[in-house]
C-alpha cells in the first residue's frame, strides 16, 4: 500500500508569516491529494481536493500544488484561526490513507 | 443542505459488541461511498474503510478489516460500523464521511470508550 509522510510535524510561525507543510507519497498518485485542517476539538475540514482545488468557503489565503508524489499546502499570511494540525490525504484508490498531520501554531 | 449525523457517546467493556449509525440527508444517499475514520485520543485521522450504500461494496483499510464491519440499510439512509468484540484500543472518536472523491462533509463523531 502507498504510505504517505509529512513535513514538518510541528511548526510555529508568527501571523502574517507564509507556512509551507509537505506531503509525500510512496508512489504516484496523480493529483488525488486532499488536504483537511482539523482545530483543537473539532471535526476536520476539507481545504482542498484534486491537489490545488479550493473546497467552496476555503479563504483564498490557503493554496495546494503539486502531482505525483510530492505535493504542498501553503498559508499566505498566517491567522491565529489557522492555528490547527493539517492532513493531506490519497483518494486515488483504497486505501485512502492519511498522512501523519503537522501541527501549526502561532509563535 | 448536506448532514451525516451520527450516533451517540458510547461507554462498553472490553469484550462486549458495538454497532454505531450515520444517518445521510440531503443528498441522495446510494450515489456516494461512505468512509469511517478513527482518531484515538491526541492522535492523528485513520482511514478505516468505505462502504458503497448502493451495492454494500466495501473497501476496508489493512488495520481494520476483521476486526469492524461496515453494513448499511438504505431504506432509512443509515451507515453502521460494528465490533463484536470491542478491545480497549478502541477508544477512539469515529466520524463517518461523505466521499465526493475526498471526503467533502463529516458526520459530528461519535466517542467510544472501552474500560478493560
Amino acid at each position: 500500500d502507498i504510505q504517505m509522510t509529512q513535513s514538518p510535524s510541528s511548526l510555529s510561525a508568527s501571523v502574517g508569516d507564509r507556512v509551507t507543510i509537505t506531503c509525500r507519497a510512496s508512489q504516484g498518485i496523480g493529483n488525488y491529494l486532499a488536504w483537511y485542517q482539523q482545530k483543537p476539538g473539532k471535526v476536520p475540514k476539507l481545504l482542498i481536493y484534486t491537489a490545488s482545488t479550493l473546497q467552496s468557503g476555503v479563504p483564498s489565503r490557503f493554496s495546494g500544488s503539486g502531482s505525483g508524489t510530492d505535493f504542498t499546502l501553503t498559508i499566505n499570511s498566517l491567522q491565529p484561526e489557522d492555528v490547527a494540525t493539517y492532513y493531506c490525504q490519497k483518494y486515488n484508490s483504497a486505501p485512502l490513507t492519511f498522512g501523519p498531520g503537522t501541527k501549526v501554531d502561532i509563535k | 443542505e448536506v448532514q451525516l449525523v451520527q450516533s451517540g457517546v458510547e461507554v462498553k467493556k472490553s469484550g462486549e459488541s458495538l454497532r454505531i449509525s450515520c444517518k445521510g440527508s440531503g443528498y441522495s444517499f446510494t450515489s456516494y461511498w461512505i468512509s469511517w475514520v478513527r482518531q484515538m485520543p491526541g492522535k492523528g485521522l485513520e482511514w478505516m474503510g468505505r462502504i458503497n450504500p448502493s451495492d454494500s461494496y466495501i473497501n476496508y483499510s489493512p488495520s481494520s478489516e476483521g476486526h469492524v464491519s461496515m453494513s448499511v440499510d438504505k431504506s432509512i439512509n443509515t451507515v453502521y460500523l460494528q465490533w463484536s468484540s470491542l478491545q480497549a484500543s478502541d477508544t477512539a472518536m469515529y466520524y463517518c464521511t461523505r466521499l465526493v472523491g475526498a471526503a467533502e462533509n463529516w458526520g459530528q463523531g461519535t466517542l467510544v470508550t472501552v474500560s478493560s
